[in-house]
C-alpha cells in the first residue's frame, strides 16, 4: 500500500524553528518527487516547496523561500521539512505528498498520494 | 503572484451538473497544460482528480472532467451525488517565482 505518513508537528513560538518528516511507503521513493503542501485553519490550499528524486532540484514559495529547505534520504525514504524564523502565519496542517510531472516535463506540479497532514501551530 | 481565481461556492441538486471556473494569467493556466484539480471533503487530505488538465487518474469516475479555454480551466461534474459535495481546488504550474499556484477553493454543496 502507498502510504506517507508526516510526524515532527508541534507548538512553536514566533521566531523558532521545526524540522517535519514524511516517511514514505510502498512506492520507490528514490524515483519520485516529493512536496510539502500546507492548509491555514479555514484556509484554501497552499503549495510549499518540492524536491526532485535524487534531492537536486529543489523549489519553494516565495512565502517560504529562504526560510524553510526542503530535503530527502532515499535510503531511509524520508522526506524532511526544515522550517524556521516561523512566523504566525505558517500556522496550518502541513501535508506531504508524491509530485509528478505534467507530460513530457519536469515540471513536478500535481500530486497524486496525500498524507494524513500534520499540525504546525506558531503562537506565542 | 496571485491566487488562482475560484467562485466560492456552487450548488446543485442530486442528478444535474456543474461547472467550476478557475482563472490564472498567460503565466500559469494560460501558458501551460499543466493544470490540476482536487477533491477535499472536510478534515481529510486533498484527493487529486483531473491531471494534465484533461487527465483522471485510475479510479476517479468518469463524471469528473476538465477542459481549459485561454487562461480559465474548468471542472466539469456530471450526474452530480451526494458524496461530491465536498471544497475543489484548482492548481497550476506557474514561470512565476513561485513554481505551483493553488486556487481560493470552490465549496460544492449538493441540495
Amino acid at each position: 500500500e502507498v502510504q506517507l505518513v508526516e510526524s515532527g508537528g508541534n507548538l512553536v513560538q514566533p521566531g523558532g524553528s521545526l524540522r517535519l518528516s514524511c516517511a514514505a511507503s510502498g512506492f520507490t521513493f528514490s524515483n519520485s518527487a516529493m512536496s510539502w503542501v500546507r492548509q491555514a485553519p479555514g484556509k484554501g490550499l497552499e503549495w510549499v516547496s518540492v524536491i526532485s528524486g535524487s534531492g537536486g532540484s529543489t523549489y519553494y514559495a516565495d512565502s517560504v523561500k529562504g526560510r524553510f529547505t526542503i530535503s530527502r534520504d532515499n535510503f531511509m525514504n524520508t522526506l524532511y521539512l526544515q522550517m524556521s524564523s516561523l512566523r504566525v502565519e505558517d500556522t496550518a496542517v502541513y501535508y506531504c505528498a508524491r509530485a509528478l510531472a505534467g507530460d513530457g516535463s519536469y515540471r513536478y506540479y500535481y500530486m497524486d498520494v496525500w498524507g494524513k497532514g500534520i499540525t504546525i501551530t506558531v503562537s506565542s | 503572484q496571485s491566487a488562482l481565481t475560484q467562485p466560492a461556492s456552487v450548488s446543485a441538486s442530486p442528478g444535474q451538473s456543474i461547472t467550476i471556473s478557475c482563472t490564472g494569467t498567460s503565466s500559469d493556466v494560460g501558458a501551460y497544460n499543466y493544470v490540476s484539480w482536487y477533491q477535499q471533503h472536510p478534515g481529510k487530505a486533498p484527493k487529486l482528480m483531473i491531471y494534465d488538465v484533461t487527465n483522471r487518474p485510475s479510479g476517479v469516475s468518469n463524471r469528473f472532467s476538465g477542459s481549459k479555454s485561454g487562461n480559465t480551466a474548468s471542472l466539469t461534474i456530471s450526474g452530480l451525488q451526494a458524496e461530491d459535495e465536498a471544497d475543489y481546488y484548482c492548481s497550476s504550474y506557474t514561470s512565476s517565482s513561485n513554481y505551483v499556484i493553488f486556487g481560493g477553493g470552490t465549496k460544492l454543496t449538493v441540495v
